[in-house]
């Protein structure tokens, strides 16, 4: 198999705090973790790669000291939205890689008041 | 710089009915090309996957052509049901293990009854 989880799957939090989202291959070790962004009738947009044990690479544009991603170890990554805002409102989007290809999680809702 | 175009933007067909949606990429070169169905509010789902010496892959209802020469894949989906209604994302991976995919701008497809 290979499965991704993400947790949770529908977040709602107050402007300016911070929200945890968790990815796991649950059946698979991923040597590569991805975050997306996808806002309403667009396509996924890649904010950042992140290999187990090393720094995220964060694509053009993207905060890391907003979005600050943890990948702790081969089957977790963690994206932290920190002192969120409206704007952040978006769907976000997983993906874990390994020698057989790339497999996406069911993503996690975000809305921020 | 790498694009991958989906035509058409959105489609609304009867139920029952067959339709082909369209990619055209200039990703080059490729390691395979897939399509993914997204369900509104989930991550993407595998559908095919093609490498560049394929021309045809299915999965039930979902017949997938690959024309390495005119950079052309299209989907097509034979006797629609009404779960079809999603967005379909044409996906192309370069060679080598973690580089970066490019994703298709989608089509959105509307089964009604």
């Amino acid at each position: 198999g290979a499965v991704v989880s993400q947790h949770p799957s529908w977040v709602i939090c107050k402007s300016g705090t911070s929200v945890k989202i968790e990815c796991r291959s649950l059946d698979f070790q991923a040597t590569t973790m991805f975050w997306y962004r996808q806002f309403p009738k667009q396509s996924l947009m890649l904010m950042a790669t992140s290999n187990e044990g090393s720094k995220a690479t964060y694509e053009q544009g993207v905060e890391k000291d907003k979005f600050l991603i943890n990948h702790a170890s081969l089957t977790l990554s963690t994206l932290t939205v920190t002192s969120a805002h409206p704007e952040d409102s978006s769907f976000y989007i997983c993906s874990a890689r390994d020698g057989r290809g790339q497999f996406f999680g069911p993503g996690t809702r975000l809305t921020v008041l | 710089k790498n694009q991958v175009e989906q035509s058409p933007q959105s489609l609304i067909i009867l139920e029952g009915k067959n339709c082909t949606l369209q990619c055209n990429y200039t990703v080059s070169p490729f390691s395979n090309l897939r399509w993914y169905k997204q369900d509104t509010g989930r991550g993407p789902v595998s559908l095919t996957i093609m490498t560049f010496s394929e021309n045809t892959k299915s999965n039930g209802r979902y017949t997938a052509t690959l024309d390495a020469d005119t950079k052309q894949s299209s989907l097509h989906i034979t006797a629609s049901q009404l779960s079809d209604s999603a967005s379909y994302i044409c996906v192309v991976l370069p060679p080598g293990g973690y580089q970066k995919v490019t994703f298709g701008t989608g089509t959105k497809l509307q089964v009604i009854p």
